[in-house]
């Protein structure tokens, strides 16, 4: 069965220091590939996605992911991060042939340290 | 001004009272979405309704009852619920159901306690 993998629950990290979320998916057929951020007490909205092209994608607010097929997985990355990112992160996989629907992980808090 | 909104934000229900979710998106799309959203767990969809007709039912209990009257308005009717349907629940739209790499665009839920 398809699924999504978010491997850590929480990340903690000092703010203006890097930062990578971990995602991996299993599929045996094509994905599409999307990255969601949810912010205290809002809904989601999207940050990225990648649907074919380039594997290195860039999203808004400095965020970018890198899909590499060979590993299975869609990493998201920002160089340096502000408190303002503070958020729950969602990696979903639509699988092609499937009315698109979306497979999601379980999130991952990003906890920005002062 | 979020494009999709969804009334009320808090609720709290006792398990015999029925009650309603509502949800209107004014971004013109054809797609609409309930999802279930517990801590530590994946979203959950519940129900995809695609021009106004319902495409998708992921074994939601009977007690949850969508209604989508128009492609601008989705309801979600609850009846009977018990202390584990207490959750955020998430609409959601989309230009389409099948439209590849569609963007969804989410409100910012309803928070549901059932006591």
């Amino acid at each position: 069965a398809q699924s999504v993998t978010q491997l850590d629950s929480q990340v903690p990290v000092f703010e203006e220091a890097p930062v990578e979320l971990r995602c991996n998916y299993s599929s045996s057929v094509s994905v599409y590939l999307f990255w969601y951020v949810q912010y205290p007490n809002q809904g989601l909205q999207l940050l990225l996605k990648y649907l074919s092209g380039s594997t290195l994608v860039k999203g808004i607010n400095g965020f970018e992911a890198e899909f590499n097929k060979s590993q299975t997985s869609f990493h998201l990355r920002k160089p340096s991060v502000h408190i303002s990112d503070t958020a729950e992160y969602f990696c979903a996989v639509s699988l092609t042939g499937s009315n698109y629907q979306l497979i999601w992980g379980a999130g991952t808090k990003l906890i920005i340290k002062p | 001004e979020t494009g999709v909104t969804q009334t009320p934000r808090h609720l709290v229900m006792g398990m015999t009272n029925k009650k309603s979710l509502k949800c209107e998106q004014h971004l013109g799309h054809n797609a609409m979405y309930w999802y279930k959203q517990s801590a530590k767990k994946p979203l959950e969809l519940m129900f995809v309704y695609n021009f106004k007709e319902q495409t998708e039912n992921n074994s939601v209990p009977s007690r949850f009852s969508p209604e989508c009257p128009n492609s601008s308005h989705l309801f979600l009717h609850l009846h009977t619920l018990q202390p584990e349907d207490s959750a955020l629940y998430l609409c959601a739209s989309s230009q389409d159901q099948t439209g590849v790499g569609n963007t969804i665009y989410f409100g910012e839920g309803s928070w549901l306690t059932v006591v």
